[in-house]
């Protein structure tokens, strides 16, 4: 099945710096490729997602990129707030089916 | 709309015991799933179900089982419950169309003790 490891575990950055996230994909078949934020005690959330078809999407801040070739996606995030500070997860799956996630990257944002 | 419902949100039980966490969705989705999430290790599929009457097995499946008679519910049952299966359990659903987007509900915590 598919393996999804994600780096790093932790992440530190001031206010205003960017926030990098790297993940890589083991199952040369998957095509969605999506990214989850998870705030303290709450339910994980999309923030952005992109298909095989596509090597990056942009939305404000937040930016994905993919390379199918190398089957690695990272998560860019700029200008960073003190609100961005949660764990995101990327996962990877074939079509809708079977997400398999990532093991989290709680990132902290210094004011 | 509710969105996905969970509950119980907060549940103890003892090693043996058996129970049932339950999980509804007012959106017409037709898949649905259930996750478990552990320090350390990201969230982790147990079953999954593209519509009624069809279930599958996830990435952790041992000790749960599961069935889908109405789109709307999908229940998770622990037979025999562990110490081990002590976590945070998530229900979510998605459209089923190709869009993707999983929609979680609030989480279950379950202690064994």
């Amino acid at each position: 099945g598919e393996n999804v490891e994600q780096h790093p575990s932790t992440l530190s950055v001031q206010e205003g710096d960017s926030a990098v996230i790297k993940c890589t994909y083991s199952d040369s078949a998957s095509n969605y490729f999506p990214w989850y934020k998870q705030e303290l005690g709450k339910r994980p959330q999309l923030i952005i997602d992109i298909r095989s078809n596509v090597g990056e999407k942009k939305d404000q801040r937040i930016a994905v990129t993919l390379n199918k070739t190398a089957k690695h996606f990272s998560l860019h995030i700029t200008e960073t707030q003190p609100e961005d500070s949660a764990v995101y997860f990327c996962a990877a799956s074939r079509g809708y089916q079977k997400v398999t996630f990532g093991t989290g990257t709680k990132l902290q944002v210094i004011p | 709309n509710a969105g996905v419902t969970q509950t119980p949100k907060f549940q103890v039980l003892k090693t043996g015991q058996s129970m049932t966490l339950q999980c509804a969705q007012d959106m017409n989705h037709e898949y649905m799933s259930w996750y478990r999430q552990d320090p350390g290790m990201g969230l982790r599929l147990i079953h999954y179900s593209v519509g009624a009457g069809i279930t599958d097995q996830g990435e952790v499946p041992n000790g749960y089982n599961v069935s889908r008679s109405t789109t709307e519910d999908f229940p998770l049952r622990l037979l025999s419950a562990a110490p081990s299966q002590t976590s945070v359990y998530f229900c979510a659903s998605s459209y089923g169309d190709g869009t993707g987007e999983l929609f979680f509900g609030e989480g279950s915590r379950l202690t064994v003790l």
